[in-house]
């Protein structure tokens, strides 16, 4: 057990509303990831987090925002849900330094838009 | 942006069978993971590799990091109905950044 916990674990929205998911970790690792996961494509980064209101962005970014005011949450914003945002979302974090590249998962949060 | 492609992307296979798995870039890594997912939970970190040419085994699970760096493979001997999931490799894209970026995934399912 990694230590983190996704919220919510599956929510359907409806197109135009926006939707925030929530990465919770116990353990005060510096390096959090988002990840979205759709057939065929394996997983796509979309923003990372390396400290305290430090991020950056991923392979998939546009029409996501991420937020981390506390070192044990990384937040993900879709400011207006769009069907094509239909996914699964992991977050992640790094045990290490970062530099290994050995993630741990959360369990997932599915998101359905309507 | 570095590429990590993996092959093939679906294989099912009769136990008792062996299989091997690719994950081929054009870029070199410093490191490369493999990563096992099952159905409704997040992936699992299977190994790490570090050093072009290495050869690690866990159990019947056998990972060769290409002598470039560029490419990896993953063997499994005597598949299980118990090695069903979906294989993907990961590492950083672009060097120094810590984004780790995964490949396309191998879907495998072994057949009792």
């Amino acid at each position: 057990d990694a230590g983190i916990t996704q919220s919510p674990r599956h929510k359907v929205t409806e197109t135009g509303t926006p939707v925030t998911l929530r990465c919770h970790q116990t353990e005060n690792h510096r390096y959090m990831y988002w990840y979205r996961q759709d057939p065929g494509h394996g997983l796509r980064l979309i923003h990372y987090s390396y400290g305290v209101k430090d991020t950056d962005k991923g392979e998939v970014s546009d029409g996501y925002s991420v937020s981390r005011s506390k070192t044990e949450d990384f937040l993900l914003t879709l400011e207006s849900a769009t069907s094509s945002q239909t996914s699964v979302y992991f977050c992640a974090i790094s045990r290490t330094s970062g530099g290994d590249g050995e993630l741990f998962f959360g369990e997932g949060s599915r998101l359905t838009v309507l | 942006t570095q590429l990590l492609e993996q092959s093939p992307q679906f294989l099912s296979i009769q136990e008792g069978e062996n299989l091997t798995v690719y994950c081929n870039s054009s870029s070199v890594f410093s490191s490369l993971q493999w990563y096992r997912q099952e159905p409704g939970e997040g992936p699992v970190l299977l190994v790490t590799v570090v050093t072009g040419g290495e050869v690690k085994k866990l159990k019947r699970l056998t990972f060769q990091f290409g002598d470039a760096r560029k490419d990896s493979s993953l063997h499994i001997t005597a598949a299980q109905p118990g090695d069903t999931g979906l294989y993907l490799c990961a590492g950083e894209g672009d060097s120094g950044t810590y984004k780790y970026i995964f490949g396309t995934g191998t879907r495998l399912k072994v057949l009792a």
